[in-house]
């Protein structure tokens, strides 16, 4: 079956441009997850979602961050006026019991 | 501070030998370990999954092991083959209602050389 999608794959921004970032869950999965991957380094959690409920907002790195999930499907995770330090690869990831997390490819955000 | 360490950044292993990745953690509360691989350009993959009232579990090529009075997690992977060669990532969560986030470690890049 489908996995995890997610779109854009590649996006620029310029410093202070606003971006919007989609992940398309595998069906039918409760929880779905965004991480943030920093070169070199692991993921790091930044949000949980349970259906549309957003459970868990404690890794967002700031208040520029905002994600959503309004019909406990689709998920968008917004950056405002997008910093330097924004430049990761942001990771989606869903399940169906909350222990094994299966991930997208991600999106590659470069902020110039 | 690091809760969860992969202290080799880096693994060479010849085709058909065994690869040992390692991971260790400090937080008593993780009871549920994953590996995961992850090839250039895309997202992690999950492999191989063991909870903490289990010591071993095997799958294929792929054996897990956890040694949890050492906080230790490693991933065993016999015969190693060139498509192996990629980022591991060990990554765990807590026990209890409401733990659900992934604590990953920073990788192992293997490289299996045929």
């Amino acid at each position: 079956g489908a996995g995890v999608s997610q779109s854009p794959r590649y996006k620029v921004a310029k410093r202070g441009q606003d971006v919007a970032l989609r992940c398309d869950p595998i069906s039918g999965h409760v929880s779905l997850f965004w991480y943030q991957q920093a070169l070199g380094q692991g993921p790091e959690f930044l949000t949980y979602f349970q259906n549309e409920a957003q459970l868990d907002k404690s890794g967002l790195p700031s208040d520029r961050f905002f994600a959503e999930r309004p019909e406990g499907s689709v998920s968008t995770l917004k950056i405002q006026r997008t910093q330097q330090e924004d430049s990761a690869v942001y990771l989606c990831a869903s399940s169906s019991n909350s222990d094994t997390q299966y991930f997208g490819p991600g999106t590659r955000l470069t902020v110039l | 501070d690091q809760q969860v360490k992969q202290n080799s950044p880096s693994l060479s292993v010849q085709e058909g030998r065994i690869s040992i990745l390692n991971c260790d953690y400090t937080n008593s509360m993780f009871d549920y370990f994953l590996w995961y691989k992850k090839y250039p350009a895309e997202g992690p993959t999950f492999l191989i999954s063991i909870s903490s009232i289990k010591d071993k579990n095997e799958d294929g090529r792929f054996t897990v092991f956890l040694n949890k009075s050492a906080k230790h997690l490693s991933l065993h992977i016999v015969p190693s083959q060139p498509g192996d060669s990629a980022v591991y990532f060990c990554a765990m969560k807590s026990k209890g209602a409401g733990s659900y986030q992934l604590t990953f470690g920073k990788g192992t890049k293997l490289s299996v050389i045929p």
